[in-house]
């Protein structure tokens, strides 16, 4: 089983849409949760932090649920500029290490 | 504003040469990474580094070597390329951790390496 689990999508909705992905993770140690986002050749930027409590960035909405092992990451009214691929990040301690999903595509069309 | 440099965007080599990726940060960042990004498999830690001449292996060390010489440089070594290299290979760099809490990984911009 691997340690961080996304489903690859692509997920192709229309401009102004609610889209939410799911991420589950294998280790009940780990300690950090993120999410990053990767445009197309580009490379992967920090797109929030996952914490218990739930957090909100503006259109975008991060959700950890410790006892199922999930994280998610909801947005609201998409963009076209949404369009990317958004990877589960999983920090367990040690050095800085990260483990990453695999990510998930988004396409918003208009 | 980070910068994370690598040496070249795009890359092709021959089976059996030795290849050298050259990453530079200007950040006094103390952590640098090496990661491999292939379809389906995301991306997956090679080797990394707290300080200078310091490196630990990651998930997949098998075929490559590091070098640490000055804060700012991270190199990776191809010793014999092969065509199981072929990839995308991205750097990062973040502050040192303290009590394990992470710090913010940046990553350069990568280099798709080719292995003909």
């Amino acid at each position: 089983r691997k340690e961080v689990e996304q489903d690859p999508g692509p997920f192709n909705v229309p401009e102004g849409a609610t889209v939410a992905f799911n991420c589950t993770y294998s280790n009940s140690a780990s300690q950090s949760f993120f999410w990053y986002r990767q445009d197309c050749r580009k490379e992967p930027k920090l797109l929030m932090s996952v914490y218990s409590s739930g957090n909100e960035d503006g259109r975008f909405t991060a959700q950890l649920n410790r006892a199922s092992q999930y994280i998610s990451l909801l947005i609201r009214d998409s963009k076209l500029s949404d369009s990317a691929t958004y990877l589960c990040v999983v920090f367990s301690g040690g050095g800085n290490k990260l483990t990453f999903g695999t990510g998930t595509q988004l396409k918003v069309e208009l | 504003d980070v910068k994370v440099t690598q040496s070249s965007r795009y890359l092709v080599k021959r089976t059996g040469e030795k290849v050298f990726l050259e990453c530079v940060q200007d950040m006094d960042h103390e952590n640098m990474f090496w990661y491999r990004q292939d379809p389906g498999l995301g991306l997956r830690l090679i080797y990394f580094s707290y300080d200078v001449k310091m490196k630990e292996k990651g998930d997949i060390p098998e075929g490559y070597s590091v070098s640490r010489e000055k804060k700012e440089r991270f190199s990776l070594i191809l010793e014999s390329a092969s065509t199981n290299q072929t990839s995308m290979y991205l750097c990062a760099s973040s502050l040192a951790s303290a009590d394990q809490l992470y710090n913010e990984q940046f990553f350069g911009p990568g280099t798709r390496l080719t292995v003909l």
